[in-house]
């Protein structure tokens, strides 16, 4: 079974300073891993994904994410924050056996707030 | 061109009633995923279609939900007797590509509310 525990409900960072959002996985098999980011009223948009290519994916708006089987941790980071990244974050989790059982499991999801 | 669309946005129901909820998908697109967000939640995989085909309806709570995609595009999902746990955001989402590993895009939902 799949799941995703994202470790922080809500963050605060200053604009300017860097962003660190946490999420761990649990998955059986090789799992694929995105982040998905809400703001408000509007839709859910994909920020990343890691399909088992390179641990570092570079995503838009200049956020990154780095997959640590090890750690079985999937965090998100960005080198400065920016007015605009104030929203809400989810760590998401798919593992498929067989192709079409591919179903994605979100995580609690993080609130970010940017203090100007 | 146009993205992932919903309507109503807005559902305010009584306890009992039925209701749809429409999606309109990217055209073109052949997958299709209806999302059930409770408040302060993660969104929740209800069901998928592959062009008409249902392929997955594991995640629907009961059997008083239904989805359709009879003809490959438009999206019905169908709450009949409606509870207050059924008050939720109900989310849809389109992807080009077979599977959900693939870039999904959101429409912004519909607010449905079971007095």
């Amino acid at each position: 079974a799949q799941s995703v525990t994202q470790l922080d409900s809500h963050v605060s960072v200053s604009e300017g300073t860097p962003v660190l959002l946490r999420c761990n996985y649990s998955s059986s098999y090789s799992p694929s891993l995105f982040w998905y980011v809400q703001h408000p009223n509007k839709g859910l948009q994909l920020l990343l994904k890691y399909t088992s290519a390179a641990t570092l994916v570079k995503g838009i708006n200049g956020f990154e994410a780095e997959f640590k089987k090890s750690e079985t941790s999937f965090h998100l980071t960005k080198p400065s924050a920016h007015m605009s990244d104030a929203a809400e974050y989810f760590c998401v989790v798919s593992e498929g056996v067989n192709f079409g059982n591919e179903k994605l499991t979100f995580g609690t999801g993080t609130r970010l707030t940017i203090i100007p | 061109g146009a993205g992932v669309s919903q309507s109503p946005r807005y559902k305010v129901a009584k306890r009992g009633q039925d209701v749809a909820l429409r999606c309109d998908p990217i055209s073109g697109h052949v997958s299709l995923f209806w999302y059930q967000q409770a408040l302060g939640q993660g969104p929740e995989f209800l069901t998928y279609f592959q062009n008409e085909a249902q392929l997955d309806k594991s995640g629907l709570p009961s059997d008083r939900f239904f989805a359709e995609r009879p003809e490959g595009s438009v999206s019905t999902l169908k709450i009949q007797r409606t509870q207050q746990e059924d008050s939720a955001v109900y989310l849809c989402a389109s992807s080009a590509e077979m599977g959900a590993r693939t870039k999904q895009f959101f429409g912004p939902g519909t607010r449905l509310t079971v007095l």
